[in-house]
């Protein structure tokens, strides 16, 4: 119940194109669904995070899609770049349960040629 | 806003020796912060849940007289690695909370790779 199942392992779009990653949680007492950048050597970054009293959120070329019925929550990179190749990371929480870890993902490689 | 700071940001030690890492939250205070361990091409694992004046809640399988966390105050908690082993090699990674704030959004560190000789 406490999983988050991430896909896919790893990714290459090419430089202008759409990068899907997409994340699926069991435990419906999530509320929280944020997304993580993490470049080689260094912490995780928040990206964009998504509650679930909409269905998406955008902040300049990332969206992130959430289908409550379905458990799901994606992140969509819009005209990807090269400096945008790094591991992203989904996770989700419990909004209200402040103090509770997140919930990871695997991870999902990006690379972006150019 | 919502800077995290480790220290230090790279070790190298020798087995049997012990090493503290520190996780500083810069502009924030927090009442909870948690620690990561993250192996080459793998998620982050949470070893445990430091919560400021008490015990750290530890996860499963994770050694509490190993890995010894102290958090002191609402701005530093400490990553103790006692008696490091090459096994122990891997990146640590913290995470804090703001306090005070509502909801659950985090802030991580930049990380500290510990290597173990």
């Amino acid at each position: 119940q406490q999983q988050v199942k991430q896909s896919p392992q790893s990714l290459i779009v090419q430089k202008g194109g759409i990068s899907i990653i997409n994340c699926a949680y069991e435990n419906t007492a999530f509320d929280y669904f944020p997304w993580y950048q993490q470049f080689p050597g260094k912490g995780p970054a928040l990206l964009i995070a998504i509650r679930p009293d909409v269905s998406e959120k955008k902040e300049g070329r990332f969206t992130i899609s959430f289908n409550k019925s379905a458990k799901q929550f994606s992140l969509h990179i819009m005209d990807s770049q090269p400096g945008d190749s790094a591991t992203y990371f989904c996770a989700a929480s419990r909004w209200n349960q402040a103090g509770t870890a997140l919930i990871f993902g695997k991870g999902t490689t990006l690379s972006v040629s150019s | 806003g919502a800077v995290v700071s480790q220290h230090p940001s790279w070790v190298i030690c020798k087995s049997g020796t012990s090493v503290k890492i520190e996780c500083r939250s810069l502009d924030f205070q927090a009442t909870t912060m948690f620690w990561y361990r993250q192996f080459p091409k793998q998620s982050l694992m949470l070893m445990a849940t430091s919560n400021e004046g008490s015990k750290a809640t530890y996860e499963q399988g994770v050694e509490k007289d190993k890995f010894l966390i102290n958090h002191a105050s609402l701005t530093l908690s400490t990553l103790t690695v006692t008696s490091a082993h090459p096994e122990d090699s891997s990146f640590y990674i913290c995470s804090a909370r703001p306090a005070g704030l509502a909801g659950n959004e985090q802030f991580f560190g930049p990380g500290t790779r510990l290597t173990v000789l």
